[in-house]
C-alpha cells in the first residue's frame, strides 16, 4: 500500500496563477483533510471531508476551494494564488471514527511569489 | 484553532537520556494524539490516548493524560539519534468537524550522539 500521496512536491507560482493539489489515499478510508504548516507553527485544517460527497471549511479556507472526487482521491484548489498562500500542505486521512489515527503524506511545498 | 500549546518549544538532550515534552489544550477532548514530523516529511502517529484512559505505553514511549489539568505529557525513554524530530499534541475536533485534529505548535527534540 502506498497510503496517502500526494502529487506535486515542489510548486513555484506567480500570485495570481492557479493550480490544484492532488491527493489520493488507498486506505479505503472515509475521511480526508488538506492542512498547511507554516514555519513554527502546527497544521491549521483547511477543508475537510467526512465522507465521499460531502466537503467542509476549516479554520483557514479563504482562497481555497476543494473536491472530493471520489472515496481515495481529493484536491485542493488555490484559483489566484497569493504571497500569503506560501505554505507546505498536508493531505491526511482516517477512517472517520474516535479510534483513529489519521494518515499523513509528504506534503506539497507551495512558493507563491 | 490551534487547540494544544507544546512545552518546551526545543529540547536538546543527549543520546540514553529521557526526554520529556509536555500539553495542554483548552477545551474538553475525546481523545489526544501525538505525531512526529522528521524535517521535510510528512507526520506520523505516533499514539492516542482517549479522555479516560491516563496513562498509555507504546515501545520506549510513554503518554499520561490529566483531564482535570487539560495535559498530557510525552516521555521517550533512552532517547537516540534517530528520535530528532519534532513533536506534536493533537485533539480532535469531534464529529462536527470530521474529527479533524487541532495541533499545537510542536516541540523540537535535538538527540545528540
Amino acid at each position: 500500500n502506498a497510503g496517502v500521496t500526494q502529487t506535486p512536491k515542489f510548486q513555484v507560482l506567480k500570485t495570481g496563477q492557479s493550480m490544484t493539489l492532488q491527493c489520493a489515499q488507498d486506505m479505503n478510508h472515509n475521511s480526508m483533510y488538506w492542512y498547511r504548516q507554516d514555519p513554527g507553527m502546527g497544521l491549521r485544517l483547511i477543508y475537510y471531508s467526512a465522507s465521499e460527497g460531502t466537503t467542509d471549511k476549516g479554520e483557514v479556507p479563504n482562497g481555497y476551494n476543494v473536491s472530493r472526487l471520489n472515496k481515495r482521491e481529493f484536491s485542493l484548489r488555490l484559483e489566484s494564488a497569493a504571497p500569503s498562500q506560501t505554505s507546505v500542505y498536508f493531505c491526511a486521512s482516517t477512517m472517520g471514527n474516535l479510534k483513529g489515527a489519521q494518515y499523513f503524506g509528504p506534503g506539497t511545498r507551495l512558493l507563491v511569489l | 484553532s490551534q487547540q494544544g500549546e507544546e512545552d518546551p518549544q526545543a529540547l536538546s538532550i543527549q543520546e540514553g537520556e529521557n526526554a520529556t515534552m509536555n500539553c495542554s489544550y483548552k477545551t474538553s477532548i475525546n481523545n489526544l494524539q501525538w505525531y512526529r514530523q522528521n524535517s521535510g516529511r510528512g507526520l506520523v502517529h505516533l499514539i492516542l490516548i482517549r479522555s479516560n484512559e491516563r496513562e498509555k505505553h507504546s515501545g520506549r514511549l510513554r503518554v499520561t493524560l490529566d483531564t482535570s489539568k487539560k495535559s498530557s505529557s510525552l516521555l521517550i525513554t533512552a532517547s537516540r539519534a534517530a528520535d530528532t524530530a519534532s513533536y506534536f499534541c493533537a485533539t480532535d475536533a469531534g464529529s462536527n468537524s470530521g474529527y479533524a485534529l487541532n495541533f499545537g505548535k510542536g516541540t523540537s527534540l535535538l538527540v545528540t550522539p
